[in-house]
């Protein structure tokens, strides 16, 4: 069974808007999350990340918020830009190395 | 060069063939990874080494070794695949992998495509 799941393969969004990234977990001892970026033929690359601890952790265009009572957290990018588009990846862990992957969602954004 | 490099960037093998892929981090990391991602499924991890040494195995068919001959390398050898085991292979590194501390952020590089024939 997937512990971390994201359940829209795809995104299109229009240049200039919101986009809204969602992951859901089931497994309450992940305390650390992340997002990965993934270009066609390279590796994903570390984007942002949050502790349990926080809520809401942002860096520029991107904003993760984390709701533990839910089990949900969510990557916002604003404003979205052609250059967003790219497969994005959840992850989650532990105080171990460990890191739970979910399958990806697929940003496109339009100019 | 910078970063976490892997080569080849692309592989195909025969099932009776041997081959190595091969991972470089450039980050002074201490702990290295490698990682199979099959079509529609998320990433796997495979194995795990710390300071060299093997943490993970993450119930890896015998058919894939790795090795860790220090922390700047790690190696995958490759014999007697079958087809199911085509894939993009990515190694990635982190500062640590201790487990006793906070979860470390992994770098990854750019994958290793492999067609087994």
């Amino acid at each position: 069974d997937q512990q971390v799941k994201q359940n829209s393969p795809s995104l299109s969004v229009q240049e200039g808007r919101i986009s809204i990234l969602n992951c859901d977990y089931t497994n309450s001892m992940f305390d650390y999350f992340l997002w990965y970026k993934k270009y066609p033929a390279e590796g994903p690359t570390f984007l942002i990340s949050i502790s349990s601890i926080k809520d809401k952790n942002e860096d520029g265009r991107f904003t993760v918020f984390l709701n533990k009572s839910a089990k949900h957290l969510s990557l916002h990018i604003v404003p979205s830009q052609p250059g967003d588009s790219a497969v994005y990846f959840c992850a989650a862990g532990s105080s171990n190395y460990k890191l739970t992957f979910g399958k990806g969602t697929l940003l496109t954004v339009n100019p | 060069e910078t970063g976490v490099t892997q080569t080849p960037r692309h592989l195909v093998m025969g099932m009776t063939n041997k081959k190595s892929l091969k991972c470089e981090q450039h980050l002074g990391h201490n702990a290295m990874y490698w990682y199979k991602q099959s079509a529609k499924k998320p990433l796997e991890l495979m194995f795990v080494y710390s300071l060299e040494e093997r943490v993970e195995n993450n119930s890896v068919p015998s058919r894939f070794s790795p090795e860790c001959p220090n922390s700047s390398h790690l190696f995958l050898h490759l014999h007697t695949l079958q087809p199911e085991d085509s894939a993009l292979y990515l190694c990635a590194s982190s500062q640590d992998a201790s487990g006793r501390g906070s979860l470390e952020t992994q770098y990854f590089g750019p994958g290793t495509r492999l067609l087994v024939l």
